[in-house]
């Protein structure tokens, strides 16, 4: 069954520093998001990107939040200079119509921000 | 008002019992319904997806939504310990962003 792979699993950085989470969306889809969950709460939506640009995103990613495309398979998620509050489980998601289900998750990346 | 809420949990329940999970929303513009699972640290799942109002069932699996109360459930039938997760409600509207809007997730034990 096709899945949306993350990478890495887990990323351990300091505050302050810029990272980039990695993911392969399923090939034939055409909707990309990512969401994140912070410890023990709801997961979030952050960004929707669809034809190479964003279409939605929440009040949560603000300019220190970036996303992109940069060939044909990947879709990145990069945090310019992360804060402690940035902590939390990232997912990756893609779907193959923008009607809102049929999403399917990755895994997730676990970003620690010491 | 939040605009998804569900109970969070943990519940507990014994193999074989029905189980019933279940949302209440605010926003009226929502037109899909979803139910995810999520083991710990994993991403989630999908397992039923409804539209507008109405029934749907697979398997030991019913989702019912009536937007008139704003209410939607899932009921697990004949549970087993492999149920044992994490289940999410999400929502979208029409259109949109499709971004999903989700519950805090109920806590799901079933015991043997």
């Amino acid at each position: 069954e096709p899945e949306v792979t993350q990478t890495p699993s887990h990323q351990v950085t300091q505050m302050g520093q810029e990272v980039i989470l990695r993911c392969v969306p399923i090939s034939n889809h055409l909707y990309f998001y990512w969401y994140r969950q912070i410890l023990g709460q709801k997961v979030e939506f952050l960004v929707s990107f669809y034809n190479n640009e964003i279409s939605e995103k929440s009040e949560i990613f603000d300019d220190q939040f970036s996303v992109e495309r940069p060939d044909g398979s990947n879709f990145t998620l990069k945090i310019r200079s992360t804060k402690l509050e940035d902590s939390a489980m990232y997912f990756c998601a893609s779907s193959d119509e923008g009607s809102g289900y049929g999403y399917t998750f990755g895994s997730g990346t676990r970003l620690t921000v010491v | 008002q939040k605009e998804v809420e569900q109970d969070p949990g943990p519940l507990s329940v014994p193999e074989g019992a029905i189980v019933s999970l279940n949302c209440t929303y605010s926003n009226s513009a929502f037109q899909y319904f979803m139910w995810y699972r999520q083991y710990s640290r994993k991403g989630p799942e999908l397992l039923m997806y409804t539209y507008s109002s109405g029934n749907k069932e697979d398997g030991r699996f019913t989702a019912q939504v009536d937007k008139s109360s704003k209410y939607i459930s899932l009921f697990i039938r004949d549970s087993q310990p492999s149920d044992s997760a994490t289940y999410l409600c999400a929502m979208s509207r029409t259109g949109g962003g499709n971004k999903l809007t989700f519950g805090t997730g109920t806590q799901l034990k079933v015991e043997l």
